[in-house]
């Protein structure tokens, strides 16, 4: 079975410093991962995903994402934190090896919040 | 990508009614799927709308309650059907392009009361 274990509720970062989101995933085989973003009153939107490849994933507004296979991870990360970041942050995971029927199972999500 | 759109964006119900929730999207797509989520939780899906075959739910979700419907490749409406206070929530459609990334609607927001 798939799961997703996003162990902070909420980050909070000052502006300008760097920031982590983690996620750690359960998957029977090679996952395909993700991250989304959600803004308030807002739908997810989609932030970056790893599918293959470099293990260090470069998505939108500036953040990026490392695959660590042996620990079963996929942080989300950002060199130097925007107040306009602050937003809910989820991490999800499908497993790869079930063709298109395999659904994407979401993390519980972490709030970011960065402050002035 | 693909740009999806949701009708209504928010609604305000009486219970016992009935609400149907539409989902556009610009391009065609084998997969559409509904979700529902909390304020500030997690996602948890719903079913799974399939073009010309009826939707598969999820466990804890039945076709009486959440009647969907895929008349075709772009479109598919949910309805949330006898509402009470719990289903208050954010609705979202998500569609799939190809074997791996999910798109997701604005969402629409339901309270009842």
């Amino acid at each position: 079975a798939q799961s997703v274990a996003q162990p902070e509720d909420q980050v909070n970062v000052a502006e300008g410093n760097p920031l982590t989101v983690k996620c750690t995933y359960s998957v029977s085989g090679n996952p395909y991962l993700f991250w989304y973003v959600q803004y308030p009153n807002r739908g997810l939107q989609f932030l970056l995903k790893y599918i293959t490849g470099d293990n260090l994933v470069k998505g939108s507004y500036g953040f990026e994402a490392e695959f660590n296979k042996s620990q079963t991870s996929f942080h989300l990360k950002k060199p130097s934190a925007l107040v306009s970041d602050s937003a809910l942050y989820f991490c999800a995971v499908r497993d790869r090896g079930n063709s298109s029927a395999s659904k994407i199972i979401f993390g519980s999500g972490t709030r970011l919040s960065i402050r002035p | 990508s693909a740009v999806i759109s949701q009708k209504p964006s928010r609604d305000i119900c009486q219970r016992g009614t009935s609400l149907t929730i539409q989902c556009q999207v610009d391009s065609q797509v084998t997969m559409m799927f509904w979700y529902r989520q909390q304020p500030g939780q997690s996602l948890t899906l719903i079913a799974t709308a399939n073009q010309g075959s009826e939707a598969t739910y999820e466990s804890g979700f039945v076709i009486d309650k959440f009647p969907i419907s895929r008349p075709n490749l772009t479109f598919s409406t949910l309805t949330v059907s006898n509402m009470s206070p719990e289903d208050s929530s954010i609705y979202l459609c998500s569609v799939a392009t190809g074997l791996e990334t999910q798109y997701f609607g604005p969402g629409t927001r339901l309270l009842v009361l």
